[in-house]
Formats: C-alpha cells, sequence, structure tokens
C-alpha cells in the first residue's frame, strides 16, 4: 500500500539552486495538489491539478512550478531557491470528481535552503 | 471565500482526561468538514469527516467530531486520551458540490498529552 510516495524526504540546496520535488500516487486518483507547511501557518496549497493535463496555482505560486507528468506523476520545480522556500512540502492526491472525498498525503519531503 | 479558525494553537492534557480541540469555519455556501491529524515526522492522515447527515461523526482511534450549523463549528472530542495521541491536528473545509475539492486548512492545534 504505497499510496502517495514523495522523493526525495530531505534536502539541502544553496540560495539560487534549482531542484524538483517528485510526487507519485498508485491510487489511480484524478486530483493531485501541493503544499507547503511552515510553523504556525498550517498547510497552504501551492499549484494543483485537478486532472491530467491540467495545472492550476494556489494560494502561494510564486517561486515554483509544476507538471503533471501522468495520471500518477505531479512534480514540483524550484528554479531558483530562495531561503524562503525553506519548509516542508507536502503532496497529496484525491479520487472522485467532489469535494467529498478526502485527501491522501505523502510524508512529506523537508527542504532547507541556505 | 472560506476560512477555517483554530481556537487554540496548543493544549496540554494529562493521559486519561476528556480533551477538545475547537474548529470554526467561515462560509457563504454548504461545505464538507474533515479533521486530519499529523504525528511527527509523518504526512497528514484523516481522522474523520463530515459530509451530511447525521451531526455527530466518529473516527478512527476513538476521536468523534460534532458539526453544528448554527455555531459554524465542528469541535474535535475524545473521552479519555493516550499519550499515543500527541500530535498536531488540522481541521479543513471544502466546498459543497465543488468539482476541485479544495482544502482550506487551519493552523493547527498541537495536542501535547502528559503522563
Amino acid at each position: 500500500n504505497a499510496g502517495v510516495t514523495q522523493t526525495p524526504k530531505f534536502q539541502v540546496l544553496k540560495t539560487g539552486q534549482s531542484m524538483t520535488l517528485q510526487c507519485a500516487q498508485d491510487m489511480n486518483h484524478n486530483s493531485m495538489y501541493w503544499y507547503r507547511q511552515d510553523p504556525g501557518m498550517g498547510l497552504r496549497l501551492i499549484y494543483y491539478s485537478a486532472s491530467e493535463g491540467t495545472t492550476d496555482k494556489g494560494e502561494v505560486p510564486n517561486g515554483y512550478n509544476v507538471s503533471r507528468l501522468n495520471k500518477r506523476e505531479f512534480s514540483l520545480r524550484l528554479e531558483s531557491a530562495a531561503p524562503s522556500q525553506t519548509s516542508v512540502y507536502f503532496c497529496a492526491s484525491r479520487g472522485g470528481d467532489r469535494g467529498n472525498q478526502p485527501q491522501h498525503f505523502g510524508d512529506g519531503t523537508r527542504l532547507s535552503i541556505l | 471565500a472560506q476560512s477555517v479558525t483554530q481556537l487554540d494553537s496548543q493544549v496540554p492534557v494529562f493521559e486519561e482526561a476528556p480533551v477538545e480541540l475547537r474548529c470554526n469555519y467561515s462560509s457563504s455556501v454548504s461545505v464538507y468538514l474533515f479533521w486530519y491529524v499529523q504525528y511527527p515526522n509523518q504526512g497528514l492522515q484523516l481522522l474523520l469527516k463530515y459530509l451530511s447527515g447525521s451531526t455527530l461523526v466518529k473516527g478512527i482511534n476513538g476521536f468523534e467530531a460534532e458539526f453544528n450549523k448554527s455555531q459554524t463549528s465542528f469541535h474535535l472530542r475524545k473521552p479519555s486520551v493516550h499519550i499515543s495521541d500527541t500530535a498536531e491536528y488540522f481541521c479543513a473545509v471544502s466546498v459543497s458540490g465543488g468539482s476541485q475539492g479544495n482544502l482550506i486548512f487551519g493552523k493547527g492545534t498541537k495536542l501535547s498529552v502528559k503522563p
């Protein structure tokens, strides 16, 4: 029961470096999401993909890009990392086409930018 | 627009005591309501959800929540907590009938259970 798998689990970058966070789900879900979690801020939506081939901005998209590679995979890219992007990043997926289905989360990627 | 307020950022409680974690939401349309739990260094796990029907919802690990439409609240309760319940708890809403299923999260409540 893999569910939602995120790689890597930890990463340290220098300011200005680029990186792609990978996410894959094996539940045949249509929708996928990227969040960041910062202390005292809860989870904030960066980007989401309601279906294969579509992506939309969330609450905090600046400095990020995403790719919905296929139905299973949804990647998040930092083109030029900044210290303000130090955070824990979570990927989630959801089945069905209504908001009544819960989202399933990966274990997160802990990213530090020096 | 929807918003979620978790009224307590931290809740300390002794083992075997009851606990209530408070959640209020704001929305001009009908919503679905969720509680998630996050154990240290892990992702979020669904505790329970309210979609419609009975306002008292039972979830995993002995937790339950009550939907109160007039007070726009969805408080989480457990009659007797264990050390293993120490975690951060998030309340979230999504718009009923919305096709995107985007969740709006509260800022979380850290439950600390002491022996």
